[in-house]
């Protein structure tokens, strides 16, 4: 799979929009672009996921550069709960239902 | 629609003994994806299986580890005489399977502690 590379770490300041990048340089044109989170002590969320086109929905935003090498996460308005390892991932194959492989994402840090 | 049930969510071992880790995955779903995660690192891919069947197991050590999901009943995850470095917290995953856009949905854990 091809790899993706986040920040170690972010901050940001509750009620505040945040954007967690990721880069993805080696990305195929049949790589779809998957979020993932995981929440202390839980097993990890699915957040969104998107192939060309920005994505929409009830917890994040998806923008994806137009080269398709590089996406951001959005989240509108950071809460407490927000707190989380946010993982990139890159999910291709021949159609079948390959395994994610996660990286060491980033770990977000909601301050109050 | 229940979630992914996974027990025990904690168990505790001393080196030589078996564990057994049992994952139900969602109602309808027939992959199931295992994953480890030791302290204070990532979650590393182990196994992918189908109902009946092992399709990828790249991820799983060639020795005291094995998995299975049978027609009826939970997905095992088996460790044969655990040793410390077998204490971590294995994560099980499932899905219906419908290719490269399809979300996981993960249970809690269960958490191993080898004394």
């Amino acid at each position: 799979d091809a790899k993706t590379t986040q920040p170690n770490s972010m901050e940001s300041n509750e009620e505040e929009p945040v954007h967690l990048p990721c880069n993805h340089s080696t990305i195929s044109g049949t790589d779809y672009i998957h979020w993932y989170r995981q929440l202390p002590s839980q097993g990890p969320e699915y957040v969104i996921h998107g192939l060309t086109s920005n994505v929409n929905n009830r917890m994040a935003s998806l923008a994806i550069a137009e080269d398709r090498k590089s996406s951001t996460l959005i989240l509108h308005r950071a809460t407490l709960r927000d707190a989380a390892v946010y993982y990139c991932i890159l999910r291709g194959g021949s159609g079948s239902a390959r395994q994610l492989t996660f990286g060491s994402g980033t770990q977000l840090t909601v301050l109050p | 629609n229940a979630g992914v049930m996974q027990n025990p969510r904690h168990l505790v071992r001393r080196r030589g003994q078996e564990a057994r880790l049992r994952c139900s995955p969602m109602k309808g779903h027939s992959h199931v994806y295992w994953y480890r995660q030791l302290p204070e690192e990532g979650l590393k891919f182990m196994v992918y299986l189908q109902k009946e069947n092992i399709i990828d197991e790249s991820g799983m050590p060639k020795e005291r580890f094995s998995a299975e999901f049978p027609k009826e009943g939970p997905s095992i995850l088996r460790i044969q005489q655990v040793v410390r470095g077998d204490s971590a917290a294995y994560f099980c995953a499932s899905s219906t399977g419908t290719g490269n856009t399809g979300e996981l949905f993960f249970g809690e854990g269960s958490r191993l502690t080898v004394l």
